[in-house]
């Protein structure tokens, strides 16, 4: 079974508006980590937001938040006010186990494009 | 500035050639990365190591390679027995002991097969 999934290969955004990523996990370890990863066209691979399994509240970092429905092994990633530097690929990725594990699993990603 | 530094950028590789891809860290990070990047794929791991002279297989290794000889420098190399190397590669670097462990990455290298 795939360890994250994410269903939309692509999405379009009105310049201003607010987007959500979806992405689901799936793991049986209580303890794990979810982040979101941007990648522009240029390849680098940009770090957004973290959201621990243990944590009690959602993620926040700037524009975006990070909706983590535990029980739904979801972990969707909500873009507010889209600018046009936000188009580019998004990676959900889960780390399993203890904060010294290091496999990272992403799910294929979903290439937004913002529309002015 | 601090950062993870990847080159070449550009890498073009004769059929049975060995190729060394380089990556640089001055993060001070203890753990280093390589994933490997398909198109229209999200990311696999090659090799990670989490100190000095100690690295382990990620779930794609066969057919590559790597060292860890200094805390900076993770060198990846795509050996002849890789059979596809064409590839997106990304390197990354993390403090483990952080409660986050979260994975910075460089620009990449894109290898082509000549």
């Amino acid at each position: 079974a795939q360890k994250i999934t994410q269903t939309q290969p692509g999405m379009f955004v009105q310049e201003k508006e607010a987007v959500t990523l979806d992405c689901t996990y799936d793991t049986s370890d209580p303890s794990y980590g979810l982040f979101w990863y941007k990648q522009p066209s240029s390849g680098e691979m940009i770090f957004l937001i973290y959201q621990g399994s243990y944590d009690q509240q959602n993620a926040t970092e700037g524009r975006y938040s990070l909706n983590f429905q535990k029980a739904r092994k979801s972990a969707n990633l909500v873009i507010s006010a889209s600018q046009l530097g936000d188009s580019a690929m998004y990676f959900c990725a889960m780390r399993e186990g203890q904060t010294g594990a290091n496999n990272l699993f992403f799910g294929t990603g979903t290439r937004l494009t913002v529309i002015p | 500035d601090g950062g993870i530094t990847q080159s070449p950028k550009y890498l073009f590789r004769k059929e049975g050639q060995n190729v060394t891809l380089s990556c640089e860290q001055n993060l001070n990070h203890d753990a280093m990365y390589w994933y490997r990047q398909d198109p229209g794929q999200g990311l696999r791991l090659i090799y990670y190591s989490q100190i000095v002279n100690d690295f382990q297989k990620g779930d794609i290794a066969e057919g590559y390679s790597v060292s860890r000889e200094k805390k900076e420098s993770f060198p990846l190399t795509v050996t002849s027995a890789q059979k596809n190397p064409t590839a997106f590669y990304l390197c990354a670097s993390s403090h483990r002991q952080l409660a986050k462990n979260i994975q910075y990455f460089g620009a990449g290298t894109r290898l082509s097969v000549l």
